[in-house]
């Protein structure tokens, strides 16, 4: 499959950890990239290449990978985290990009 | 810092054409791959094109090659989508993106606030 599948929706309450997958069999070869966005903003890149953060992302973002899973993994949740995560990678081929369907993260 | 702005966008109707922009600062834009992503209204991000620093790889998504054609110009600082033969499935904001590579990369490290185009009749 060409496809990269992420839950729809999580919630987490408030100062928890959560993770958010994302599945596909092109993440065998590759790593995922992640990114965030926010309401009426566009996305931002919070973490590549496995477990690479950008300046000005917080260290409670971290990335991981075991087989055709990726995971973005937030510890102490903050209010501010709410938002759509998506991750991209390519496809089984290992050529074009594609993105995941994204997740809506809820903070409670 | 880092900009990329979008423009050009607009509402069509379906079949027609439209040339959208992207005019970027703060980096030297040629030593950079760029590629345009887009997000139709409440749905999730879908990637379009993408080209590399001197042009010679360029890429597209199976949903738009044969109507799309991406360029840019070093010489304006300037990112190009040619889109043709527009669908109503093309509905969507368009952002802009800048690749942290030369070449065709998965990591996106910057991108505009994007610029909409509506296909309708």
């Amino acid at each position: 499959s060409s496809e990269l599948t992420q839950d729809p929706a999580v919630s987490v309450a408030l100062g928890q950890t959560v993770r958010i997958t994302c599945q596909g069999d092109s993440l065998r070869n590759n790593y995922a990239t992640w990114y965030q966005q926010k309401p009426g903003q566009a996305p931002v890149l919070v973490i590549s290449a496995k477990n690479n953060r950008p300046s000005g992302i917080p260290d409670r973002f971290s990335g991981s990978s075991s087989g055709n899973t990726a995971s973005l993994t937030i510890t102490a949740v903050q209010a501010e985290d709410e938002a759509d995560y998506y991750c991209n990678s390519r496809d089984s081929r290992g050529y074009h990009l594609l993105f995941g369907g994204g997740t809506r993260l809820s903070v409670l | 810092e880092v900009q990329l702005v979008e423009s050009g966008g607009g509402l069509v109707q379906p079949g027609r054409s439209l040339r959208l922009s992207c005019a970027v600062s703060g980096f030297t834009f040629d030593d950079y791959a760029m590629h345009w992503v887009r997000q139709a209204p409440g749905k999730g991000l879908e990637w379009v094109s993408g080209i590399s620093w001197d042009s010679g790889s360029i890429d597209y998504a199976d949903s738009v090659r044969g109507r799309f054609t991406i360029s840019r110009d070093g010489g304006k600082n300037s990112l190009y989508l040619q889109m043709n033969s527009l669908r109503p499935e093309d509905t969507a904001l368009y952002y802009c993106a800048k690749d942290s590579g030369d070449t065709l990369t998965t990591k996106l490290d910057y991108w505009g606030q994007g610029t909409l185009v509506s296909v309708s009749s």
